[in-house]
């Protein structure tokens, strides 16, 4: 198994610029998640989602898309990248927490997004 | 709101015990779990508590007291590959959304 996968690993836009950043599992997990990490803080959920179809907001999605058309993807899209959108993105998966199995939250590699 | 604090940095010798501790502040969670980050890296799940009391893994333990409103994650018989970033997290009673703690930064001497 590949785990949790990140694509691309770095890059670099311009203010106003949008781009997608891809995400995929083969866990066959239901929950899956993105974070932001920024330095000296702790790990903030922009959006997550609990099955194919159905998406929900987390502590900071503003300036941010998702979908999940399918159990192993879930992109998470920039609109209008903005300078306050750098940081390191995290997507994570799980078993479905109403399952109430060991909650245990497998991440990627990240990706590190500079927005100039 | 709803918010969990932990210590920013502690500092330990090879071969020590650390105890790194988290406090929190949320009206119900289900279970508080910890993760370890190496710089540069993602976090990887280290240990989960459902209940109250102390769960053992190896050389890792964790505890957690609801009545107290604390937990912590104890690290014994450190080495040097155990400098990492340590952060506890929960899941908000009723909801889906996981919330992290800002992190402790944990540096092991020789």
């Amino acid at each position: 198994n590949a785990g949790v996968t990140q694509t691309p690993k770095f890059q670099v836009l311009k203010t106003g610029q949008s781009m997608t950043l891809q995400c995929a599992q083969d866990m066959n997990h239901e929950y899956m998640s993105w974070y932001r990490q920024d330095p000296g803080m702790g790990l903030r959920l922009i959006h997550y989602s609990v099955g194919a179809g159905i998406t929900d907001q987390g502590e900071v999605p503003n300036g941010y898309n998702v979908s999940r058309s399918t159990t192993e993807d879930f992109p998470l899209r920039l609109l209008s990248a903005a300078p306050s959108q750098t940081s390191v993105y995290f997507c994570a998966s799980s078993y479905s927490p109403s399952q109430r199995r060991q909650e245990t939250q497998y991440f990627g590699p990240g990706t590190r997004l500079l927005v100039l | 709101g709803q918010s969990l604090e932990q210590p920013s940095e502690v500092t330990a010798v090879e071969g020590a015990i650390v105890q790194i501790n988290c406090t929190y502040q949320t009206s119900g969670f289900y279970g508080l779990s910890w993760y370890q980050q190496h710089d540069g890296g993602a976090p990887t799940f280290l240990s989960y508590n459902a209940l109250d009391g102390l769960e053992e893994t190896g050389r890792f333990s964790s505890f957690l007291s609801r009545s107290d409103s604390y937990g912590y994650l104890l690290l014994q018989e450190l080495q040097m590959k155990d400098s990492a970033s340590y952060f506890c997290a929960v899941r908000g009673s009723g909801t889906y959304k996981y919330i992290f703690g800002t992190g402790t930064r944990l540096k092991v001497l020789a």
